[in-house]
């Protein structure tokens, strides 16, 4: 098994770019999340899906941020326009429901700077 | 509401020692699981250890081992004989296990205990 696969690794734009990172699930994994990481704000959820279906988008900062999951192998997340507050390492994770207990799988993140 | 509570921020220890990162969380729920993952400058998360609340004995993988203390809601991980290797942020995290089982599927995050380990 190839794990979550992210891309691109490293991502720099400008500010008012459109950026999309992408994500690969661990194949019959039901459930996919995406994070974001910084040193002041630490992990936070920012959408999550099952079953491609958004399930809770509560934690998506503003209007700028959208994601998606058109089929079971394969999920966006698109920032526009980019500013340097969204400069981040952005996680994609994916898990199998199963009681609880697999925890998630994470990929290898994709560190945003915005300049 | 659910919360994790890391309450080392750093620690450092020498090559060889034995070291126990802290975790304590609040829930009011019976059954749920936790888990302790490690982030190296690799930045890549990896699962090191998880814990079911309904098992008695404590979770064991290699060098590292959990101290679980139910009714305290202590969730310690044990580094034994540690290596420069395990350089990393450890996250603990909760997941209720009623929340396991509907479509509210979180983990909860502790904000992570940064472990250096010296030669």
């Amino acid at each position: 098994d190839a794990g979550v696969i992210q891309s691109p690794r490293h991502e720099v734009t400008e500010m008012g770019q459109e950026v999309t990172l992408r994500c690969k699930p661990i194949s019959g994994h039901d459930y996919l999340f995406w994070y974001r990481q910084t040193m002041m704000r630490g992990l936070e959820l920012l959408i999550y899906f099952n079953n491609n279906v958004p399930i809770d988008d509560s934690g998506m900062p503003e209007d700028r941020f959208s994601a998606k999951m058109p089929n079971a192998s394969f999920s966006t997340l698109k920032i526009q326009p980019s500013e340097p507050r969204d400069s981040a390492v952005y996680f994609c994770a994916s898990s199998l429901r199963d009681r609880g207990l697999r925890g998630y799988t994470f990929g290898s993140g994709t560190r945003l700077t915005v300049v | 509401a659910q919360t994790v509570t890391q309450s080392q921020p750093e620690m450092s220890v020498q090559e060889a020692e034995t070291v126990t990162l802290s975790c304590t969380y609040d829930t009011s729920e019976s059954n749920y699981y936790l888990f302790w993952y490690k982030q190296p400058p690799s930045r890549q998360m990896i699962l090191v250890i998880r814990q079911e609340a309904y098992k008695q004995q404590n979770a064991t993988e290699n060098r590292f081992s959990v101290n679980f203390q139910k009714a305290a809601k202590s969730f310690s991980l044990k580094i034994s004989d540690s290596q420069l290797g395990d350089t990393a942020m450890y996250f603990c995290a909760f997941m209720n296990h009623l929340t396991a089982v509907d479509s509210n599927y979180q983990l909860i995050w502790g904000a992570g205990t940064k472990l250096i380990i010296k030669p």
